[in-house]
Parts: structure tokens; C-alpha cells; sequence
């Protein structure tokens, strides 16, 4: 069964520290997706990353940047130079297809991330 | 553009009590979904359509309804209040996943119920 794993409850980091939030997943597609959402204080979930299986290219967006292993199931988000704005919980997820086509997300638990000034 | 938008944000009902999650967006996606978040539990989907007049259930479907009678709106309906149902409710929105555009998921701001 498809299943995603944050072993990272909480990370508490001092400014400007560079810092790696882990995603493993377990799937038996070979055609999938993977996200990452971030969860500021405020409560709402916001979309940072969509990648697909066949694309193993690191992928980085400023401060931000993604680690795809396909041989290790690992979709790795990193944040350089870290800031307080940086803290909040991020989600990775999983794809899984249904039969009707559709699919739906499965959620790891999520890192709570604590950017301390 | 206002994405995905849901009403209310702040909800207190006694057991028992039914009421209605709003549930509307205007980027014209095929797919809309319910989630609930509970503390260390990342988010369960409840139902889910994948269009207009098509529902089925996710993981968590128990005491909860929806319909789908229109692309922009779908609303989740509590039938009978309990505090186990006191949680964090996301609505959702996306493409299909043949979309070139893109399967991920848009998400409203969240609608905190506590049942008491």
C-alpha cells in the first residue's frame, strides 16, 4: 500500500541555518506524483512542489530545493538560509491512482519546522 | 481570483447538530475534495468527486455527505454532530491527473469545527 513517512516530528533550527525536512514513501505505481505543502501558522496549505516519477532532476526555487531519489523512495526538501518566516508545518505526498482514473493524496505526517531568530 | 474558498472558518456545534461546509471554486477543476486534520495524523480525505453528479468515499467517509451539482461547489454535510468530528475540515480542489496542467491540489483556508 502506498504510504508516505516524515520521520521528523519537529526541527528547531537558529536563522540562517540550512535545513532538510526527509519524505520517504512507499508505492507500487510506476507513475506517480510527489508534492510538498507548507502549513504557515495561520492554518491554510500551500501548494510549493509538484514532481513526477519520471523526472528525477533536482529542482530549486531561491532558498528552496528538492532532492528526487527514485532508488531510495526519497523526495528530500531542503531550505538554505533559513528564516522565521520559514517556520510551519510542510506535508510531502504521494499520488495514488484509482480505478475511475482519479487519484487521490496520501499524506505523511508532517514537520513542524521552528526557525528561531 | 479567489481559488478555493470556504465558509465558515469557525464553527461550534452541540452533539446532535446538523450543518453544511461551504465549498466553491472558480479555476474550473474536475476534481474537489474533503479532508479532515487531525493533530498527528496529517490529513484523511472523507469524500471526494472527480465532476458534476459523481461522489464517492475516501478513508473517513462515516457521518459526513456530499453532493456535487455543479463544477464550482461542493458542500459537506454533517448529519448528526459528534465530538469525534471535532477536527480542522479542508476543502480541495485540482485537475485530473492527465491534466498538463498539473494534478496538484489547491487548498481552502479551513473551517475549525469543535463539537461539544
Amino acid at each position: 500500500a502506498q504510504k508516505v513517512t516524515q520521520a521528523q516530528t519537529e526541527i528547531s533550527v537558529v536563522e540562517k541555518e540550512d535545513v532538510t525536512l526527509d519524505c520517504v514513501y512507499e508505492t507500487r505505481d510506476t507513475t506517480y506524483y510527489l508534492f510538498w505543502y507548507k502549513q504557515p501558522p495561520s492554518g491554510e496549505l500551500v501548494f510549493l512542489i509538484r514532481r513526477n516519477s519520471f523526472d528525477e532532476q533536482n529542482e530549486i526555487s531561491g532558498r528552496y530545493s528538492w532532492n528526487f531519489q527514485k532508488s531510495t523512495s526519497s523526495f528530500n526538501f531542503t531550505i538554505t538560509a533559513s528564516q522565521v518566516v520559514d517556520s510551519a508545518v510542510y506535508f510531502c505526498a504521494l499520488s495514488e491512482p484509482r480505478m475511475d482514473s482519479s487519484y487521490k493524496l496520501i499524506f505523511g505526517s508532517g514537520t513542524r519546522l521552528l526557525v528561531r531568530p | 481570483n479567489a481559488g478555493v474558498t470556504q465558509t465558515p472558518k469557525f464553527q461550534v456545534l452541540k452533539t446532535g447538530q446538523s450543518m453544511t461546509l461551504q465549498c466553491a471554486q472558480d479555476m474550473n477543476h474536475e476534481y474537489m475534495s474533503w479532508y479532515r486534520q487531525d493533530p498527528g495524523m496529517g490529513l484523511r480525505l472523507i469524500h471526494y468527486s472527480v465532476g458534476a453528479g459523481i461522489t464517492d468515499q475516501g478513508e473517513v467517509p462515516n457521518g459526513y455527505n456530499v453532493s456535487r451539482s455543479t463544477t464550482e461547489d461542493f458542500p459537506l454535510r454533517l448529519l448528526s454532530a459528534a465530538p469525534s468530528q471535532t477536527s480542522v475540515y479542508f476543502c480541495a480542489s485540482s485537475y485530473s491527473g492527465t491534466s498538463v496542467r498539473g494534478p496538484e491540489a489547491f487548498f481552502g483556508q479551513g473551517t475549525r469545527l469543535t463539537v461539544v
